[in-house]
């Protein structure tokens, strides 16, 4: 089946800090790939995608790159906010197929 | 303009009661998926719409839950005979015309769900 595993949260930073989060994927077929943000009392937004791989998707200084060797796609930034603070999720969309599938998302804290 | 929303955003039910949480899309927006979200996890397929059809519901868990989009603008998710299993954040989400396999979800801010 299709599924997506992310680093266990919640992770806690100091403001400034080097972000990683981890995401690693399993797909039946070729997937696209997809960083959503969920920031306190608000919906899911898309943060960044990957539609093949070696891309690499970037918005507001996040980056993930597409590794099909590793069947990866880590979120990192470099040097953090605390504005930052939010849930991340990963995500996956079959090729011919709608719906996107997704980790179970990883609490993120940056402390001033 | 306006993005997805749906209401109420909270609602307590009663084990056992029947429950219809609305979803209104982005004007123009073909596409309309229903998703379920439990305490610290991640958002699970329920089921998705082009315009009125319903075209996948292989996610929703039980006969309980129906849904409809007359008239493919509005949606209603309807749970029937509310079970505590059921308590969860319902998010919806709509996109654009478009076949693209990137072509982006825009998701409302939930309906949090809490069956007593």
């Amino acid at each position: 089946g299709n599924s997506v595993t992310q680093m266990e949260g919640p992770v806690t930073l100091s403001e400034e800090a080097f972000l990683t989060i981890n995401c690693t994927y399993t797909a039946t077929g070729y997937p696209s790939l997809f960083w959503y943000v969920q920031y306190p009392g608000e919906g899911l937004q898309l943060l960044l995608k990957a539609t093949k791989a070696d891309d690499k998707g970037s918005n507001k200084g996040f980056e993930a790159t597409y590794r099909k060797e590793t069947t990866s796609f880590h979120l990192e930034k470099g040097s953090v906010q605390v504005s930052d603070s939010a849930v991340y999720f990963c995500a996956l969309k079959i090729q011919g197929a709608q719906k996107l599938v997704f980790g179970q998302g990883t609490r993120l804290t940056i402390n001033p | 303009g306006a993005g997805v929303s749906q209401s109420p955003r909270y609602k307590v039910a009663k084990r056992g009661q029947d429950v219809a949480l609305r979803c209104d899309p982005i004007s123009g927006h073909v596409s309309l998926f229903w998703y379920q979200q439990a305490l610290g996890q991640g958002p699970e397929f329920l089921t998705y719409f082009q315009n009125e059809a319903q075209l996948d519901k292989s996610g929703l868990p039980s006969d309980r839950f129906f849904a409809e989009r007359p008239e493919g603008s509005v949606s209603t998710l309807k749970i029937q005979r509310t079970q505590q299993e059921d308590s969860a954040v319902y998010l919806c989400a709509s996109s654009p015309p478009g076949t693209g396999i990137y072509n982006e979800q825009f998701f409302g801010p939930g309906t949090r769900l809490t069956v007593l």
